[in-house]
Formats: structure tokens, sequence, C-alpha cells
């Protein structure tokens, strides 16, 4: 299976801990995004990059959350001091932009679903 | 500011018949539009997508209605299956851009 992964699938922890998530794009995407999905929501854009660029960075990303994407293959995501309000599935999507193309289809993993204690 | 909506919560449809998913859309930036399916505890998973240049695209069962001058994008599945029983996603973007998505529409197929 080629698709996106990430890691771990669940993670529960106490509020002020931090938590470091990890995503392995599909081999030869260059572009990876991350996204915050809550209860009755549809997902919500957090960040992006372009190979190991972040290029965009929503202000749903407070200080407290910081992502990286050291080498252009995967990425983490890391919340620091975690609040109640933190608790969401964190999804993470590449895709491919190919030379030329208008448009592109990102293409997502299975979620972290996060749960703060 | 919900620049993508997705109005109904909720659609319930009988085995072998035509589902109709509706979306509405409020920025003309948007050139973009893809539906995602999801299941519980699982990321979405692309379904079909549909381009400005475009008014209908078709994959086997699903086709995507786009009519811009409405904003206005529609999903038709037909036949409907128990087995498309899920949340089905709208998303826009414009280019090569970020996702917005609507709140989702839950589909059951019954027997």
């Amino acid at each position: 299976d080629t698709g996106v992964s990430q890691d771990p699938r669940h993670k529960i922890t106490k509020r002020g801990q931090n938590v470091t998530f990890r995503c392995d794009p599909i081999s030869e995407h260059n572009r990876l995004y991350w996204y915050r999905q809550t209860l009755g929501q549809g997902p919500e854009f957090l960040t992006y990059f372009q190979n190991e660029a972040q290029l965009e960075k929503s202000r749903l990303l407070s200080d407290r959350f910081s992502a990286e994407r050291p080498k252009g293959s995967f990425s983490t995501l890391e919340i620091q001091r975690t609040e109640q309000g933190d608790s969401a599935m964190y999804l993470c999507a590449s895709s491919a932009t190919s030379g030329g193309s208008l448009w592109e289809t990102q293409y997502f993993g299975p979620g972290t679903r996060l749960l703060v204690l | 500011d919900q620049q993508v909506k997705q109005n109904s919560p909720s659609l319930s449809v009988q085995e072998g018949r035509i589902s109709i998913l509706n979306c509405d859309y409020t920025n003309s930036m948007f050139d973009y539009f893809l539906w995602y399916k999801k299941y519980p505890a699982e990321g979405p998973t692309f379904l079909i997508s549909i381009s400005s240049i475009k008014d209908k695209n078709e994959d086997g069962r699903f086709t995507v209605f786009l009519n811009k001058s409405a904003k206005h994008l529609s999903l038709h599945i037909v036949p409907s299956q128990p087995g498309d029983s899920a949340v089905y996603f709208c998303a826009a973007s414009a280019g090569t851009d970020k996702l917005i998505f609507g709140t989702g529409t839950r589909l059951q197929v019954f027997p």
C-alpha cells in the first residue's frame, strides 16, 4: 500500500503535555497538508509544505503548534502544552503538482485522533 | 464565514435509487471541486472531482455536476448501494491551494 500513512492512529494525553504526530505522504508527492477535524465539522486547513518549505499557516495554528518537513518527505506536527480544545482528528494529505497542471487532488491519510484529558 | 456549504446534514435513500448530494459555495475564485467519502475513524477518501472548465464529470456510478452561475455542485450516485452509507464532504480550492470543506452530509442507503 503506497497511500498516505499517519502515526499514531490514536493518542490520549493529559492537558499540558506535548504530543507529536507523523505523516508519511505518497512517494514523490511534493506537497503535504495538515488539516484538523472536529465533531460535526469538515476538515479545516492548518498548514502545508511544498517539498521542505512551509508555504502557508492558518490562523488556527497557534504558537503551540509547529510543523516540519525537514527533508521534503515525511512531516511532523507537534502540539506543545496541549489543551482540551486540541482534541480532534488530525489529518494529513499529500498531492503532486505536476508541471503545467492547474489543479491537484489531495489524498488523505487515516488520521490521528487526539484526546486531551 | 462558511465558503462551502452543505445544507443537508443527512440523506436517506433506498438501495437502487439515486442519491443526490448538494453543495453551494460563495467564493468565485474556487475553480476545482472535489467530493470525499468518509467512514468513522478514517480519513476522507477521494471520490471524484471537477474543474471549472467542465460542467459534468462521470466515474462509474458517480457523477458530479457543476453550475458556476449558481455556485452550486451536486454529486449523483446511481444506483445507490448499502456500502455507500458514509459522510460525504464537498471541498473546493482556488488553483493548487488548500481545500475548503463543507460540513458534510451523512448518507444512509437502506435495503
